[in-house]
Protein backbone atom coordinates (compact mmCIF):
# COMPACT_ATOMS: atom_id res chain seq x y z
CA UNK A 1 0.00 0.00 0.00
CA UNK A 2 0.71 3.57 -0.15
CA UNK A 3 3.42 4.43 2.34
CA UNK A 4 5.17 8.16 3.23
CA UNK A 5 8.23 8.31 5.20
CA UNK A 6 10.30 11.14 7.34
CA UNK A 7 12.86 11.51 10.36
CA UNK A 8 11.59 12.40 13.35
CA UNK A 9 13.36 15.08 14.47
CA UNK A 10 16.04 17.50 12.99
CA UNK A 11 17.80 20.54 15.30
CA UNK A 12 19.68 23.00 13.40
CA UNK A 13 21.09 26.23 14.84
CA UNK A 14 19.51 29.99 14.19
CA UNK A 15 20.54 31.02 9.91
CA UNK A 16 21.84 28.02 8.84
CA UNK A 17 19.71 25.67 6.76
CA UNK A 18 17.59 23.07 7.15
CA UNK A 19 16.67 20.09 4.97
CA UNK A 20 13.46 17.41 5.86
CA UNK A 21 13.49 14.58 3.73
CA UNK A 22 10.63 12.76 2.71
CA UNK A 23 10.31 8.90 1.26
CA UNK A 24 7.19 7.99 -0.78
CA UNK A 25 5.86 4.93 -2.80
CA UNK A 26 2.98 5.69 -4.85
CA UNK A 27 4.67 6.44 -8.04
CA UNK A 28 1.44 7.56 -9.46
CA UNK A 29 1.42 10.38 -7.00
CA UNK A 30 0.67 13.79 -8.97
CA UNK A 31 1.35 16.32 -6.59
CA UNK A 32 3.67 16.00 -3.47
CA UNK A 33 2.75 18.44 -0.46
CA UNK A 34 4.88 20.21 2.30
CA UNK A 35 2.58 21.58 5.46
CA UNK A 36 3.83 22.78 8.43
CA UNK A 37 1.80 22.46 11.86
CA UNK A 38 2.54 25.01 14.96
CA UNK A 39 2.14 24.10 18.26
CA UNK A 40 -1.66 23.30 19.12
CA UNK A 41 -2.84 24.15 15.33
CA UNK A 42 -3.92 22.96 12.50
CA UNK A 43 -1.58 22.35 9.18
CA UNK A 44 -0.46 24.93 6.40
CA UNK A 45 0.28 24.37 3.37
CA UNK A 46 3.47 25.62 2.97
CA UNK A 47 3.98 24.60 -0.63
CA UNK A 48 3.81 22.07 -3.32
CA UNK A 49 5.49 20.59 -6.21
CA UNK A 50 3.67 18.76 -9.17
CA UNK A 51 4.82 15.27 -10.07
CA UNK A 52 6.51 16.41 -13.79
CA UNK A 53 8.93 19.02 -11.97
CA UNK A 54 12.00 18.79 -10.19
CA UNK A 55 12.55 21.35 -8.23
CA UNK A 56 10.38 24.77 -7.46
CA UNK A 57 11.86 27.84 -5.16
CA UNK A 58 9.59 29.83 -3.18
CA UNK A 59 11.49 32.89 -1.55
CA UNK A 60 13.40 30.72 1.32
CA UNK A 61 11.80 27.51 0.61
CA UNK A 62 13.31 25.03 -1.97
CA UNK A 63 11.77 21.55 -2.52
CA UNK A 64 13.56 19.19 -4.30
CA UNK A 65 11.86 16.40 -6.50
CA UNK A 66 13.88 13.27 -7.28
CA UNK A 67 10.75 10.62 -8.87
CA UNK A 68 13.39 8.02 -9.94
CA UNK A 69 14.44 7.76 -6.02
CA UNK A 70 10.69 8.59 -4.90
CA UNK A 71 11.95 11.31 -2.19
CA UNK A 72 11.39 14.90 -1.66
CA UNK A 73 13.09 17.34 0.21
CA UNK A 74 12.80 20.67 1.77
CA UNK A 75 15.04 23.06 2.24
CA UNK A 76 14.57 26.12 4.48
CA UNK A 77 17.09 28.71 3.80
CA UNK A 78 18.25 31.07 7.01
CA UNK A 79 16.07 28.93 9.07
CA UNK A 80 14.23 31.19 12.10
CA UNK A 81 12.71 30.19 14.99
CA UNK A 82 9.42 30.98 14.02
CA UNK A 83 10.31 27.99 11.45
CA UNK A 84 10.54 25.46 14.86
CA UNK A 85 7.29 23.16 14.27
CA UNK A 86 6.28 20.06 12.85
CA UNK A 87 6.95 19.47 8.94
CA UNK A 88 4.50 16.91 7.05
CA UNK A 89 5.31 15.38 4.08
CA UNK A 90 2.07 14.46 2.12
CA UNK A 91 1.40 12.72 -1.23
CA UNK A 92 -1.52 12.38 -3.50
CA UNK A 93 -3.06 8.63 -3.79
CA UNK A 94 -5.44 7.69 -6.49
CA UNK A 95 -7.76 4.82 -5.73
CA UNK A 96 -10.77 4.90 -8.39
CA UNK A 97 -11.83 8.31 -8.98
CA UNK A 98 -10.84 10.17 -5.68
CA UNK A 99 -7.72 11.64 -4.43
CA UNK A 100 -6.27 11.18 -0.95
CA UNK A 101 -4.00 12.66 0.62
CA UNK A 102 -1.67 10.64 2.38
CA UNK A 103 0.61 12.42 4.95
CA UNK A 104 4.24 11.06 6.58
CA UNK A 105 4.88 10.98 10.33
CA UNK A 106 5.97 14.36 10.46
CA UNK A 107 9.80 15.96 11.39
CA UNK A 108 9.69 18.34 14.42
CA UNK A 109 12.21 21.08 13.47
CA UNK A 110 14.11 22.68 16.37
CA UNK A 111 15.82 25.73 15.60
CA UNK A 112 18.63 26.94 18.29
CA UNK A 113 19.54 30.67 18.65
CA UNK B 1 -13.58 34.05 7.28
CA UNK B 2 -14.27 31.21 9.33
CA UNK B 3 -12.82 28.41 6.86
CA UNK B 4 -13.11 24.78 8.48
CA UNK B 5 -14.50 25.10 12.00
CA UNK B 6 -14.10 22.70 13.98
CA UNK B 7 -16.01 21.92 17.58
CA UNK B 8 -15.08 20.96 20.32
CA UNK B 9 -11.66 21.57 20.76
CA UNK B 10 -11.27 19.26 23.91
CA UNK B 11 -13.31 16.44 24.92
CA UNK B 12 -13.17 14.04 27.69
CA UNK B 13 -15.08 10.54 27.34
CA UNK B 14 -15.24 7.76 29.20
CA UNK B 15 -15.25 4.22 27.72
CA UNK B 16 -18.72 3.20 26.08
CA UNK B 17 -19.83 7.25 26.06
CA UNK B 18 -20.80 8.46 22.18
CA UNK B 19 -20.21 11.50 21.13
CA UNK B 20 -19.99 13.89 17.35
CA UNK B 21 -17.26 15.93 16.62
CA UNK B 22 -18.52 18.92 14.10
CA UNK B 23 -16.96 20.14 11.33
CA UNK B 24 -18.42 22.85 9.55
CA UNK B 25 -16.68 24.99 6.11
CA UNK B 26 -18.42 28.40 4.69
CA UNK B 27 -15.77 28.42 1.23
CA UNK B 28 -18.32 25.50 -0.77
CA UNK B 29 -15.88 22.84 -1.04
CA UNK B 30 -16.75 19.98 -2.47
CA UNK B 31 -14.46 17.35 -0.44
CA UNK B 32 -14.16 17.31 3.13
CA UNK B 33 -12.01 14.70 5.85
CA UNK B 34 -11.20 13.68 8.54
CA UNK B 35 -7.53 12.69 10.01
CA UNK B 36 -6.51 11.45 13.23
CA UNK B 37 -3.06 12.65 14.47
CA UNK B 38 -0.94 10.29 16.98
CA UNK B 39 2.53 10.90 18.11
CA UNK B 40 4.94 9.39 15.45
CA UNK B 41 2.48 8.25 13.05
CA UNK B 42 1.25 11.35 11.24
CA UNK B 43 -1.97 11.84 10.13
CA UNK B 44 -3.88 8.66 9.37
CA UNK B 45 -7.34 9.39 7.07
CA UNK B 46 -10.47 8.06 9.07
CA UNK B 47 -13.54 8.90 6.37
CA UNK B 48 -13.98 11.08 3.53
CA UNK B 49 -16.09 13.29 1.61
CA UNK B 50 -16.40 14.08 -2.00
CA UNK B 51 -19.87 16.06 -1.88
CA UNK B 52 -23.04 16.14 -0.05
CA UNK B 53 -24.59 12.16 0.42
CA UNK B 54 -21.31 10.51 -0.87
CA UNK B 55 -18.89 9.15 2.05
CA UNK B 56 -15.84 6.89 1.71
CA UNK B 57 -13.50 5.02 3.99
CA UNK B 58 -10.24 5.85 4.69
CA UNK B 59 -6.74 3.96 6.73
CA UNK B 60 -8.62 3.82 10.05
CA UNK B 61 -12.52 3.82 9.89
CA UNK B 62 -13.30 1.57 12.27
CA UNK B 63 -15.61 3.02 15.29
CA UNK B 64 -16.32 6.04 13.73
CA UNK B 65 -19.46 6.66 11.31
CA UNK B 66 -19.71 9.99 8.90
CA UNK B 67 -22.69 11.47 6.96
CA UNK B 68 -22.54 14.40 4.87
CA UNK B 69 -26.19 15.96 4.09
CA UNK B 70 -25.07 19.22 3.22
CA UNK B 71 -21.97 20.83 1.37
CA UNK B 72 -20.83 22.90 4.46
CA UNK B 73 -21.55 20.07 7.49
CA UNK B 74 -19.63 16.87 7.96
CA UNK B 75 -19.32 15.63 11.42
CA UNK B 76 -17.49 12.33 12.61
CA UNK B 77 -19.37 10.31 15.17
CA UNK B 78 -18.31 7.97 17.67
CA UNK B 79 -20.62 5.44 18.65
CA UNK B 80 -18.72 3.73 21.45
CA UNK B 81 -15.82 5.61 22.29
CA UNK B 82 -12.84 3.19 23.29
CA UNK B 83 -9.38 4.14 24.90
CA UNK B 84 -7.45 3.88 22.02
CA UNK B 85 -9.48 6.70 19.97
CA UNK B 86 -8.06 8.84 22.21
CA UNK B 87 -6.30 11.42 19.58
CA UNK B 88 -6.54 14.81 18.05
CA UNK B 89 -8.84 14.64 15.33
CA UNK B 90 -8.65 17.17 12.29
CA UNK B 91 -11.14 17.91 9.83
CA UNK B 92 -10.20 19.48 6.37
CA UNK B 93 -11.21 20.69 3.06
CA UNK B 94 -10.67 21.37 -0.20
CA UNK B 95 -12.19 22.80 -3.26
CA UNK B 96 -11.63 19.90 -6.06
CA UNK B 97 -12.04 16.17 -5.54
CA UNK B 98 -8.80 15.48 -7.00
CA UNK B 99 -6.39 18.21 -6.44
CA UNK B 100 -5.92 21.14 -4.56
CA UNK B 101 -4.88 23.06 -1.49
CA UNK B 102 -6.21 21.13 1.82
CA UNK B 103 -7.35 23.46 4.55
CA UNK B 104 -7.37 22.88 8.15
CA UNK B 105 -9.32 23.02 10.95
CA UNK B 106 -7.66 23.73 14.23
CA UNK B 107 -8.34 20.29 15.70
CA UNK B 108 -10.05 18.28 18.44
CA UNK B 109 -8.52 17.14 21.35
CA UNK B 110 -10.16 13.87 22.45
CA UNK B 111 -9.43 11.81 25.78
CA UNK B 112 -11.08 8.29 26.09
CA UNK B 113 -11.10 7.04 29.91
Amino acid sequence: GEDVEQSLFLSVREGDSSVINCTYTDSSSTYLYWYKQEPGAGLQLLTYIFSNMDMKQDQRLTVLLNKKDKHLSLRIADTQTGDSAIYFCAETFSMDSSYKLIFGSGTRLLVRP
Amino acid sequence: NAGVTQTPKFQVLKTGQSMTLQCAQDMNHEYMSWYRQDPGMGLRLIHYSVGAGITDQGEVPNGYNVSRSTTEDFPLRLLSAAPSQTSVYFCASRPGVRTGELFFGEGSRLTVL
